[in-house]
């Protein structure tokens, strides 16, 4: 069964330093991956996907993430934290025949220190 | 110019109330789903309505009844609430490219 790991329940960053979420995915083909974040008390935007084209994926508010085959690895990075990207983050897989199902991980709070 | 709506926000209720939550979604999808968020944050589909056809039904109590009046609505019924369905549900929407999917603002359920 397809599944993805969020390999950090809680990371901690200063504003202004590089942000690092670690999600590994369990498939038996190429998935289609996404990254959501939800603010506090707020619905799930989605941040950026990975649907098999370029491995590195560039989303929104600086955030991108690469599809590391070999590593079964799609982890989220953004260079620079600002103090807005303090949220809840999930590492998603889509399964199902039509890639309608979507399977989410557990989730990482991102705290963002000042 | 909300692209998927839920109301209420909020329901408070008590054990063995029937309540009833509705979403609709003004972005043209033929798809609609609902999830469930348990009280740790976790993210688990109930269920999933293509041009008012039901697509997914996880393991779900039938206690919880979607329906779906046209492809932009897709309300859940909830009859017999239980302590165990406090939890926020996320209505969701996607068009062809199935697995975009928009979320809703979230209702958050509390049943005393």
């Amino acid at each position: 069964a397809q599944s993805v790991t969020q390999l950090d329940s809680h990371v901690s960053v200063s504003e202004g330093t590089p942000v690092l979420l670690r999600c590994n995915y369990s498939s038996s083909y190429s998935p289609s991956l996404f990254w959501y974040v939800q603010h506090p008390n707020k619905g799930l935007q989605l941040l950026l996907k990975y649907t098999s084209a370029a491995t590195l994926v560039k989303g929104i508010n600086g955030f991108e993430a690469e599809f590391k085959k070999s590593e079964t690895s799609f982890h989220l990075t953004k260079p620079s934290a600002h103090m807005s990207d303090a949220a809840e983050y999930f590492c998603v897989v889509s399964v199902g025949e039509y890639g309608n199902k979507l399977v989410f991980g557990a989730g990482t709070i991102l705290r963002v220190k000042s | 110019d909300t692209a998927v709506s839920q109301t209420p926000k909020y329901l408070v209720t008590q054990m063995g109330n029937d309540k009833s939550i509705k979403c609709e979604q003004n972005l043209g999808h033929d798809t609609m789903y609902w999830y469930k968020q348990d009280s740790k944050k976790f993210l688990k589909i109930m269920f999933s309505y293509n041009n008012k056809e039901l697509i997914i039904n996880e393991t779900v109590p039938n206690r919880f009844s979607p329906k779906s009046p046209d492809k932009a609505h897709l309300n859940l019924h909830i009859n017999s609430l239980e302590l165990g369905d406090s939890a926020v549900y996320f209505c969701a929407s996607s068009g062809r490219t199935y697995n975009e999917q928009f979320f809703g603002p979230g209702t958050r359920l509390t049943v005393l």
